[in-house]
């Protein structure tokens, strides 16, 4: 398997554009979550789906951030309008969520620079 | 609640020193733990996990054991090196957390040679 995929790698976009992420999650895995990194706050759970239905939602910032799992192999997460403050490396994870003592796997990132 | 407390870094050590990063975990039930690691510019690996007390993970000469008692999971490698120099993560999950997953703030660790 090729692990976890995202795109892009990496992402520059003026404020107030619209910026799509996209996470495509390892086969057979139920669990995905979007992480956000940055240096003064680390790794921050934004939000986390089991079998493509959202969980946990409660980390994501506020309303210009949303997120979507329309199926099992493929999710996004949107910021509309982007603002110099979403400037981060954002992770997506997947994992076997139905099985005890399962590993998350993580994509490479998307670092989105807002200017 | 579940939460996982790492020692602050940054961590700077000479090659083929010895390693300890602290951590410990506050959890209901009894949740796996895991140690993931960052190398510069890529997404976290699983470096090692242990799914019950008194277990030990091991990988690529690093260690941690499971210790319920002390609620902890502490990271050691007896002999570091320059190659060994990223951020070290600690996180606990189980399905008392609902199977997700709670990271500790990571600790920098710099081997110079």
């Amino acid at each position: 398997d090729a692990g976890v995929i995202q795109s892009p790698r990496h992402e520059v976009t003026e404020m107030g554009q619209e910026v799509t992420l996209r996470c495509k999650p390892i086969s057979g895995h139920n669990s995905l979550f979007w992480y956000r990194q940055t240096m003064m706050r680390g790794l921050e759970l934004l939000i986390y789906f089991n079998n493509n239905v959202p969980i946990d939602d409660s980390g994501m910032p506020e309303d210009r951030f949303s997120a979507k799992m329309p199926n099992a192999s493929f999710s996004t997460l949107k910021i509309q309008p982007s603002e110099p403050r979403d400037s981060a490396v954002y992770f997506c994870a997947s994992s076997f969520g139905d099985r005890a003592n399962t590993e998350a796997f993580f994509g490479q990132g998307t670092r989105l620079t807002v200017v | 609640g579940n939460s996982v407390t790492q020692m602050e870094g940054p961590v700077t050590l000479s090659e083929e020193a010895f390693l300890t990063i602290n951590c410990t975990y506050t959890a209901t039930g009894y949740p796996s733990l895991f140690w993931y690691v960052q190398y510069p510019g890529e997404g976290l690996q699983l470096l090692l996990k242990a799914t019950k007390a008194d277990d030990k993970g091991s990988n690529k000469g690093f260690e941690a054991t499971y210790r319920k008692e002390t609620t902890s999971f502490h990271l050691e490698k007896g002999s570091v090196q320059v190659s060994d120099s990223a951020v070290y993560f600690c996180a606990l999950s189980g399905s008392d957390t609902g199977n997700q997953f709670y990271f500790g703030t990571g600790t920098s660790l710099t081997v110079i040679p």
